[in-house]
């Protein structure tokens, strides 16, 4: 079985400092990892996966995550944070050469941003 | 643009009633999903469809049904609403040739029972 942990519920930074949010994952296969941003009163939106190929991974806004496979993380950073990425943010994992059935989720962590 | 639509989006109805939540996508994807958020818990998978004649229940299939009308319509239905079925509830989907398992979510319906 595979599972996601998000530390932190909500994470609170100023505009311009970096951002770090934490996600560790556990899967008896290699996993594909995803973060997913939600605005609100939005669905959710991809903001980058990692599949098997470069462990350092490049998403939309200037986000990106590193998969240390040692560490079974995969931490989302962002160097200068924006008003505009204050949002709720969730880690996936499916498992690698399966992913008929679904993504299981983190809790989420709310990223909160001080002007 | 493909997309993933969801109606309604918003709906209040009454402990006892039957509802059925609808999911519509122009993407061309053999995959779709439904999933519940609720507060501090992230999305929970209710069920999910590999094509219009497999449906596979998910985490949390009590109190829940599905029916695939066809490749680009996934609905859930309640068949007697309780107030714990209150919650957000998202439509996904996946492209099985793409791998990877990406999924592509809908806006939304958030569901009040009473």
């Amino acid at each position: 079985a595979q599972s996601v942990t998000q530390l932190g519920s909500h994470v609170s930074v100023s505009e311009g400092a970096l951002v770090l949010l934490r996600c560790n994952y556990s899967s008896s296969v290699p996993p594909y990892l995803f973060w997913y941003v939600q605005y609100p009163n939005q669905g959710l939106q991809l903001l980058l996966k990692y599949t098997s190929a470069a462990t350092l991974v490049k998403g939309i806004n200037g986000f990106e995550a590193e998969f240390k496979k040692s560490e079974t993380s995969f931490h989302l950073t962002k160097p200068s944070a924006h008003m505009s990425d204050a949002a709720e943010y969730f880690c996936a994992v499916s498992e690698w050469g399966g992913g008929a059935d679904g993504l299981t989720f983190g809790k989420g962590t709310h990223l909160i941003i001080q002007p | 643009d493909a997309d993933v639509t969801q109606t309604p989006r918003n709906r209040i109805t009454k402990t006892g009633k039957r509802i059925m939540l609808e999911c519509s996508q122009t993407k061309g994807h053999d995959r779709m999903y439904w999933y519940r958020q609720d507060p501090g818990l992230g999305l929970r998978l209710i069920y999910y469809s590999f094509d219009v004649k497999d449906i596979n229940k998910g985490e949390i299939s009590d109190g829940y049904s599905v029916s695939r009308q066809a490749q680009a319509k996934f609905s859930l239905s309640l068949e007697s609403a309780i107030p714990n079925q209150t919650a957000l509830y998202f439509c996904a989907t996946s492209d099985r040739e793409k791998g990877g398992n990406e999924q592509f979510f809908g806006p939304g319906t958030r569901l009040t029972v009473l």
